[in-house]
Formats: structure tokens, C-alpha cells, sequence
């Protein structure tokens, strides 16, 4: 069955480093991957959406790569603020088969200490 | 910049009761979905919405459920005879054309008694 694993359920940095959070997947062929924030209570904010053709994709501080070999997905914030403490989503798409429903990991918090 | 709505924001309702969850998706998108999150767990895929139509369901979207655009701006989510375990965020989301990015509203978070 598919399966989605973001590396950890939480990470703990210090302001001004790099973040970096893992998205891995299994029996899955993704279209393309998307990254979400989610902060407690809310609904969850695209981010950055790296197609299975791109291999880095950048906006801003954030980065993301994605490598369909490995099946593997990272995502960085560089310069990391505490207004970045929240939890961070990967989401695959498939719409190579006509489906638009997102499957997403059950995402990595992140809480960023001044 | 245009934003996904929800109403409510919470619902408290017994067990066996039917709820309609409502959504204004941005206006010029074409595809529309409804997700849960159960307290803890991961976004869970419910339904999709084209064309008046459900394009694609989850296993999870069964006959206790259903969709409906009644009008050209809302998106409602009914669930018929509420279970304990309906109890989730339920959020509702809209993509444009090629249907990649979905953009989230706030959710309604749902408690059944």
C-alpha cells in the first residue's frame, strides 16, 4: 500500500540555522509533491510545489528537492525565525492518472528557539 | 488576496444527528474537495467536486455522506447520522484548473456526543 513518512514527528533548532525535513514514499509514483504549513487549529498553507520532472524549486528562504530515484523529498528553511515554528506537511499528487486528491504525511513540527 | 471560508468554525452535535458543513471556495476555482484530521493524525483525502459532480472519492466517503454546490458560491459537506467517530477537523479546499495546488480553508472543527 502507499505509504508516506516524514523522517520526525518534531525538530528543535536554533534561530538562524537551517531546517531541513524529510518526506519519503513507497508504492506511490507522484505527479508532483507539495509542502504545507500547519499551524495548531488551522488549515494548512501551500507552500512550494516541485513537479516529478523538477529537481530543486526555491522561493525565498525555503527550498525543496525531490528525487523520484530515491523517492525522497527535502525541504529547507535557511536563516530559520521562531515565526517558522509550525507543522510542516509533504502532500503527493498524482494527476498523471486523472486524480486530484492529495495524499499527505503526517507532517514534522518544527519549533525554532530564539 | 482571496481566501477559502468555513462555516461554523466549531460544531457540537449529538450522535445521530445530521450536520451540514458549509465553504465559499475562491471564486474563480474549478475543483473542489472536502478533507478531515482526526485530532493527532494526518489530512485525510474525503471527496472531490467538478462539474456538479464528485470526481473521485476516498473509501472513507460513505453513504453517510454528501456533497452539494447549491448555489455558484458554496460547497457544503452533509453528514447524515453522525458517529463518535466523525469527530474531526473538517476542512475544505479549491484548486484552479489543473487542479495541482489546493489552497486549505480554516477548517470546522466538529465534536459528536
Amino acid at each position: 500500500s502507499q505509504k508516506i513518512e516524514q523522517n520526525s514527528e518534531a525538530l528543535n533548532i536554533q534561530e538562524g540555522k537551517t531546517a531541513t525535513l524529510t518526506c519519503n514514499y513507497t508504492n506511490y509514483s507522484p505527479a508532483y509533491l507539495q509542502w504545507y504549513r500547519q499551524d495548531p487549529g488551522r488549515g494548512p498553507v501551500f507552500l512550494l510545489l516541485i513537479r516529478e520532472n523538477e529537481k530543486e524549486k526555491r522561493k525565498e528562504r525555503l527550498k525543496v528537492t525531490f528525487d523520484t530515484t530515491l523517492k525522497q523529498s527535502l525541504f529547507h528553511i535557511t536563516a530559520s525565525q521562531p515565526a517558522d515554528s509550525a507543522t510542516y506537511l509533504c502532500a503527493l499528487g498524482a494527476m498523471d492518472t486523472g486524480r486530484r486528491a492529495l495524499t499527505f504525511g503526517s507532517g514534522t513540527r518544527l519549533q525554532v528557539q530564539p | 488576496e482571496p481566501e477559502v471560508t468555513q462555516t461554523p468554525s466549531h460544531q457540537v452535535t449529538q450522535m445521530g444527528q445530521e450536520v451540514i458543513l458549509r465553504c465559499v471556495p475562491i471564486s474563480n476555482h474549478l475543483y473542489f474537495y472536502w478533507y478531515r484530521q482526526i485530532l493527532g493524525q494526518k489530512v485525510e483525502f474525503l471527496v472531490s467536486f467538478y462539474n456538479n459532480e464528485i470526481s473521485e472519492k476516498s473509501e472513507i466517503f460513505d453513504d453517510q455522506f454528501s456533497v452539494e454546490r447549491p448555489d455558484g458560491s458554496n460547497f457544503t459537506l452533509k453528514i447524515r447520522s453522525t458517529k463518535l467517530e466523525d469527530s474531526a477537523m473538517y476542512f475544505c479546499a479549491g484548486s484552479g484548473a489543473y487542479g495541482e495546488t489546493q489552497y486549505f480553508g480554516p477548517g470546522t472543527r466538529l465534536l459528536v456526543l
